[in-house]
């Protein structure tokens, strides 16, 4: 089946910098790709998402970017704080094969912030 | 508001034993979830609700049960251990209101489970 993966599994970055998580997608149908994050010994939380008619969507302090032409999402997070180490992942809902309720998730990325 | 309480949060089994993961939400929201995440493998469905009394399976859904028999309660169940049922076991809910409502998933904090 199609499926959400991400380009690198780990991303160390120091606190101030901007961060960026990558994500590649092969399911050009989805209508909706949605960003969690998940803290040590937590359940994932809700980001951001963005409609697949949009190429930008931001938030506080991040951005998602949709490049539909290479099937590519990405997530920026601004002036990175050591409270974002987590790890990441991206998902995708919709489309092909797929429904209006179901959440498909990548592997997840891990962002380390060092002070 | 306590949202998605999941009980309980660690449980060792031996393999063939069988056992049942509680779920609670008080948002009064309409979609459930049961995910499981394994080390590099992300977070897969296992077996979803849509409302009372309706289950569907997900990605992996063989060797577990659910039921929804009230709104705020969704039951995993797994009838005979496995080994490879090692996982850390996540439930969520989502408002399911069609468009954007049902990207957002509250999760709960998550069940350890360990087969031996």
């Amino acid at each position: 089946g199609e499926s959400v993966g991400l380009h690198l599994p780990t991303l160390s970055v120091q606190e101030g910098d901007n961060s960026i998580i990558n994500c590649a997608y092969s399911n050009s149908a989805s209508d909706y790709f949605i960003w969690y994050k998940q803290e040590s010994g937590k359940g994932p939380q809700f980001i951001i998402d963005i409609r697949s008619n949009m190429d930008k969507r931001q938030g506080q302090r991040v951005t998602v970017l949709l490049n539909k032409t290479v099937k590519h999402l990405s997530l920026q997070i601004a002036a990175t704080q050591p409270g974002d180490s987590a790890v990441y992942f991206c998902a995708e809902k919709g489309g092909s094969g797929g429904s209006n309720y179901k959440l498909t998730f990548g592997k997840g990325t891990l962002l380390t912030v060092n002070p | 508001n306590a949202g998605v309480t999941q009980t309980p949060k660690f449980r060792v089994l031996k393999t063939g034993q069988s056992m049942t993961l509680l779920c609670a939400q008080d948002m009064n929201h309409e979609y459930m979830y049961w995910y499981r995440q394994d080390p590099g493998m992300g977070l897969r469905l296992i077996h979803y609700s849509v409302g009372e009394g309706t289950t569907a399976k997900g990605e992996v859904p063989d060797g577990y049960n659910v039921s929804r028999l009230k709104k705020q309660n969704f039951l995993l169940g797994l009838e005979s251990a496995a080994p490879s049922q090692t996982s850390v076991y996540f439930c969520a809910s989502s408002y399911g209101l069609g468009g954007s409502g049902a990207n957002v998933l509250t999760f709960g904090a998550g069940s350890r489970l360990t087969v031996l």
